[in-house]
């Protein structure tokens, strides 16, 4: 089974600050996933990446497919951005479901 | 439109009960995914569907567990009997079709609690 790890598990930042999360994994993949779960539960999906970078507002996203390796990136970070970022994976010649690495709790002070 | 329906949003229920979670997928789309969350084990594929036909269920943990999508627009996760370590938030997501590629929109999930 794939595995898709991200760190930090944890992450406390001040507002303003530029933050980064990475996310690796270990066999192909078809395509990559950011999701972003708010403290009140729900999910939002971010970014799907196969290849190079994508831009939304503050939020990049980054994909290194030789390297297996993913990151988000956060600038000028506010507290609103608080959330749980969850990685997730298309497998490549895989099923159409998602695999989950276990988010990074991002928590972002005034 | 209403985004993906789910209920209900919480469920307690004793050891041994049946449970039933619904979901209403975003009209026009496909695919429809069942997924689990755990403080332990984050988020796991129990199941999905592709034009109302069960495409991979070999994340459903036991056959305690089964899924149904009789339309287009509802499908029903069902757990008989219940136990304790079925305790967990279970979310639904569709997309506009199947693979990897395609932008999966979730339910707001049902936090389920099996005493």
């Amino acid at each position: 089974k794939n595995e898709v790890e991200q760190s930090p598990q944890n992450l406390t930042a001040q507002e303003g600050e530029f933050i980064t999360i990475n996310c690796s994994y270990s066999v192909g993949i078809s395509a990559l996933h950011w999701l972003q779960q708010h403290p009140g539960g729900g999910i939002v999906s971010l970014f799907m990446l196969s290849s190079g970078k994508k831009k939304h507002g503050r939020l990049i996203a980054t994909i290194n497919i030789q390297e297996k390796h993913s990151s988000l990136h956060i600038t000028a970070s506010h507290p609103r951005d608080s959330a749980v970022y969850i990685c997730a994976v298309g497998l490549e010649g895989g099923a159409d479901g998602l695999t989950f690495g276990k988010g990074t709790h991002l928590i972002i002070q005034p | 439109d209403a985004g993906v329906i789910q209920s209900p949003r919480h469920e307690v229920t004793e050891m041994g009960q049946e449970v039933t979670l619904r979901c209403k997928p975003i009209s026009g789309h496909n695919s429809l995914f069942w997924y689990r969350q755990t403080m332990m084990r984050g988020l796991e594929l129990l199941i999905y569907f592709n034009n109302n036909v069960p495409i991979d269920d070999s994340g459903m943990p036991e056959d305690r567990f089964s899924a149904k999508m009789p339309n287009a627009s509802f499908s029903t996760l069902k757990i008989q009997p219940s136990e304790p370590r079925d305790s967990a938030v279970y979310f639904c997501a569709s997309s506009r079709a199947g693979g990897p590629y395609n932008e999966q929109f979730f339910g707001p999930g049902t936090r389920l609690t099996v005493l």
